[in-house]
Formats: structure tokens, C-alpha cells, sequence
């Protein structure tokens, strides 16, 4: 696609629940990063992936968060038994090999844990 | 590890007036440098770069930045804001501009413009 694509835009749950969020980083490129940007935080680094494959997941913030790529292509950021501090944007970001310096990001995902 | 100070979580400047938003990294190296803005329910566009060479570099809606390394200082300055340049920004700091460490940001800079 033209630039990196999240759904849903936005998402409530209600606590205990399980999320799914969804990101189509653009065509071709092979790198994929998830942020996470709460007012308390700011944007913090999650996991990257370079292909299918996540070579570091101690930047996800519990064991309750999971994340997929399959395809070399989109990805799944899975958070089980959500919980409010879960609660912020999401955000997608990815870059080419030629010019892997460079990240662009997606529109993010809101997600609200009532 | 490295971090990134913007001192100034909120800027208001008249329209027409000049910008300066300031950015100091911490970290080991010369560190990838970037800036990025952020308009309400959007994602984060990517302003301007630093990798090497000329520390003064342009980038997109009339942006400057300069490197300074005694200063371990990335500002961004525009001469003339406009009404649209309202919006939160971001300094952020790469090993590689990515890869397994991947971005450190700023906590931001809310910019707000005066009629």
C-alpha cells in the first residue's frame, strides 16, 4: 500500500479481555517496529522484526503481550487479560532494507481498556 | 542506553514568528538524529534526518536542524511558523535509525501558534 496501515483506528475492551491489533507496513519493506505512546511514557520501543523473525522481545512490557509477522509482510501485536495500564496508541512503523535508517509510521491504534 | 531530553513540553509562538525547539541526546557515539511531528490522531512523519556530514539539514515544510556535538544538541528551527505547524514533536535518537534497539523519542513538544 501507499504507507503503513493499523486497524482498528481505535478499540475498547473491557479489561480481561484479549486485543488483537493489526499492522500492513508498506510493500516491500522488510523491517517492522511496534511502539507504544501513553501520556505517561511518551513513545516507548516494543519489538522489531527484520522478516518474520524477532531477534529481541524484552521490550514488550509483560508476558501478556505477543507479537507475530507472518509472510514478511503483517502483523499482529496480541495483548491477553487486558488491563487499564494497557490502555494508549499503538503505533507501526517500518522501514526498507535500502534505506532501513528511515521509519515511517502508521495512523496508530487507540486502544481503551474500560 | 541512550535518552533524549526535549526541555520545553509546551511552545507558543505567534504565527510568522521564528521557531527553535531543542533536543539534547545522551549516548555513547554519534547517534542516527531525527525529528518527527505528530499532527492530533495521526501517526509521525518523519521532518528531518541526521546521519553524517553537513551538520545543518533540511528537511520537509520549511525545517531546519542543526548538529552540534560539543553540545550533544539536535534543535529544530523554522524562520517563519505557520497556523498549520501546530502539532507535537518529536526528537528521537537511533543506534542505526533502527534494527533490534529501535528508536529512542523524546517526550515531546507540544507546539501551539497564536493568531
Amino acid at each position: 500500500g501507499a504507507g503503513v496501515s493499523q486497524s482498528p483506528s481505535n478499540k475498547v475492551t473491557e479489561k480481561g479481555k484479549d486485543v488483537e491489533l493489526r499492522c500492513d507496513p508498506i510493500s516491500g519493506h522488510t523491517a517492522l517496529y511496534w511502539y507504544r505512546q501513553s501520556l505517561g511514557q511518551g513513545l516507548e520501543f516494543l519489538i522489531y522484526f527484520q522478516g518474520n523473525s524477532a531477534p529481541d522481545k524484552s521490550g514488550l512490557p509483560s508476558d501478556r503481550f505477543s507479537a507475530e509477522r507472518t509472510g514478511g509482510s503483517v502483523s499482529t501485536l496480541t495483548i491477553q487479560r487486558t488491563q487499564q495500564e494497557d490502555s494508549a496508541v499503538y503505533l507501526c512503523a517500518s522501514s526498507s532494507t535500502l534505506a532501513k535508517n528511515i521509519q515511517y509510521f502508521g495512523a496508530g491504534t487507540r486502544l481503551s481498556v474500560l | 542506553a541512550q535518552s533524549v531530553t526535549q526541555p520545553d513540553i509546551h511552545i507558543t509562538v505567534s504565527e510568522g514568528a521564528s521557531l527553535e525547539l531543542r533536543c539534547n541526546y545522551s549516548y555513547g557515539a554519534t547517534p542516527y538524529l531525527f525529528w518527527y511531528v505528530q499532527s492530533p490522531g495521526q501517526g509521525l512523519q518523519l521532518l528531518l534526518k541526521y546521519f553524517s556530514g553537513d551538520t545543518l539539514v533540511q528537511g520537509i515544510k520549511g525545517f531546519e536542524a542543526e548538529f552540534k556535538r560539543s553540545q550533544s544538541s539536535f534543535n529544530l528551527r523554522k524562520p517563519s511558523v505557520h497556523w498549520s505547524d501546530a502539532a507535537e514533536y518529536f526528537c528521537a535518537v537511533g543506534l542505526s535509525g533502527g534494527g533490534a534497539d529501535g528508536l529512542t523519542f523524546g517526550k515531546g513538544t507540544h507546539l501551539i501558534i497564536q493568531p
